[in-house]
């Protein structure tokens, strides 16, 4: 498996508190991505970054917002939980953008109570 | 937009017949696509993917997709389905700086 971790792997929160997920890597790979899986939904694109520093909004990114400040490290944060952010979050990873697949952590289950 | 498509939710296909998994895109210049699989409780894992050159490409566990430019599709195939191909499968597409997936298919293979 890439060198990718993701931490928590399980966390339950209360609505209104802010949470952080981290997605750490060890393959020095440029590009990562927040995604979250609901069903009936597929994956949908949160927050995404393209380097250090470099980050840009996905197609759910109203109430996230992410951090990138050293290479392998790519922070999520939810800044008032909602019950509609419970849901499965994944980080993934890759080297190029357009001609190399990407890596995938084993996600993160968030429940919001 | 760009986007991709799963029309099928589920599909259903006896061990040892072959399976289908469909996918369509819509994308200005060139489509770079994916699959990816599912297990239960895992991460997504990289099947294969088309770049350019070939338009059947062969991928992980006998697996291999067709790209079709004139019906924008990009179809999973495998000839002979195993039970243990029981999964989650999402097709994807890289647009602009985003890997965009789509809604994902469950594969049901029975014995």
């Amino acid at each position: 498996d890439a060198g990718i971790t993701q931490s928590p792997r399980h966390k339950v929160t209360e609505t209104g508190t802010p949470v952080t997920l981290r997605c750490h890597q060890t393959e020095n790979h440029r590009y990562m991505y927040w995604y979250r899986q609901d069903p009936g939904h597929g994956l949908r694109l949160i927050h995404y970054s393209y380097g250090v520093k470099d980050t840009d909004k996905g197609e759910v990114s109203d109430g996230y917002s992410v951090s990138r400040s050293k290479t392998e490290d790519f922070l999520l944060t939810l800044e008032s939980a909602t019950s509609s952010q419970t849901s499965v979050y994944f980080c993934a990873i890759s080297e190029r953008l357009t001609n190399t697949e990407a890596f995938f952590g084993q996600g993160t289950r968030l429940t919001v109570v | 937009a760009q986007s991709v498509a799963q029309p099928e939710d589920q599909v259903n296909v006896a061990e040892g017949n072959p399976l289908t998994v469909k996918c369509t895109y819509s994308v200005s210049g060139n489509p770079y696509l994916f699959w990816y699989v599912q297990y239960p409780n895992r991460g997504l894992q990289f099947l294969l993917k088309y770049i350019t050159g070939d338009n059947l490409v062969k991928g992980s566990y006998g697996f291999e997709a067709e790209f079709n430019k004139s019906q924008t599709s990009f179809h999973l195939k495998k000839p002979s389905a195993l039970v243990s191909d029981s999964a989650l499968y999402f097709c994807a597409v890289v647009a602009g700086n985003m890997l965009t997936f789509g809604g994902g298919t469950r594969l049901m293979v029975k014995p």
